[in-house]
């Protein structure tokens, strides 16, 4: 069974500062993996969408990077602003059909003015 | 604009009580699913549906039921037999075709007293 672990839990960083997010999963036949931005009491807004054949995308000050082999996906948040503050999850999809979804328990974001 | 709509967003139940949660989605996806979120974890299916008339079981479908009488419309409906209903719960679709992102509504928020 898929699992995906996120680290850490909770951070909390200074404004300004570039972030380096963590995703690992233990089934690296997956068919791509998602990156959720979740604000407290919201749904979920997609950030970024890695295609099992991709090694990265990129959106503004996002890019995230995807390492099948090793099971690793990584969000980096460049030059983290206060609005930035809300709870990351990662999502892995193993085929592409069905439920096949598995979340991770998400990295809680705090950025300090 | 196109989006899921859920309703309500926060619902208090007694215990024994059945409660209905609405999902609407003008997005013309096929696919659609319900989640559960509890503090601090990640999202877990209870439900899916691929096309209408037909659903199936997720991870922790005990104590949920669901119809998918049209394309646009997913209820999940939490019945008394579910042990621990107080949670978030969050609605989703996905296009089947093209980026293959998962979309997802605001959220209803029960509790159970």
């Amino acid at each position: 069974k898929q699992e995906v672990t996120q680290i850490p839990a909770a951070l909390s960083v200074p404004e300004g500062e570039n972030l380096v997010l963590n995703c690992s999963f233990t089934d690296s036949a997956i068919y791509n993996l998602q990156w959720f931005r979740q604000d407290p009491g919201k749904g979920l807004t997609s950030l970024l969408l890695i295609q099992s054949s991709q090694r990265e995308q990129t959106s503004g000050r996002l890019n995230a990077s995807l390492d099948k082999s090793s099971g690793r996906s990584t969000l980096y948040i460049a030059a983290s602003q206060p609005g930035d503050s809300a709870t990351y999850l990662c999502a892995v999809k193993l085929g592409n059909a069905g439920n096949m979804l598995t979340f991770g328990g998400g990295t809680r974001l705090m950025v300090k003015p | 604009d196109g989006g899921i709509t859920q309703s309500p967003k926060y619902l208090f139940r007694k215990e024994g009580q059945n409660v209905t949660l609405s999902c609407e989605q003008n997005l013309n996806h096929d696919a659609m699913y319900w989640y559960r979120q509890d503090p601090g974890q990640g999202l877990r299916l209870i439900y899916y549906s691929q096309i209408v008339n037909d659903f199936q079981k997720g991870d922790i479908a005990e104590g949920y039921s669901v119809s998918r009488e049209k394309k646009e419309s997913f209820p999940l409906t939490v019945t008394s037999a579910q042990k621990n209903p107080t949670a978030f719960y969050l609605c989703a679709s996905r296009d089947g075709a093209g980026a293959n992102v998962l979309t997802f509504g605001a959220g209803s928020r029960l509790t159970v007293l």
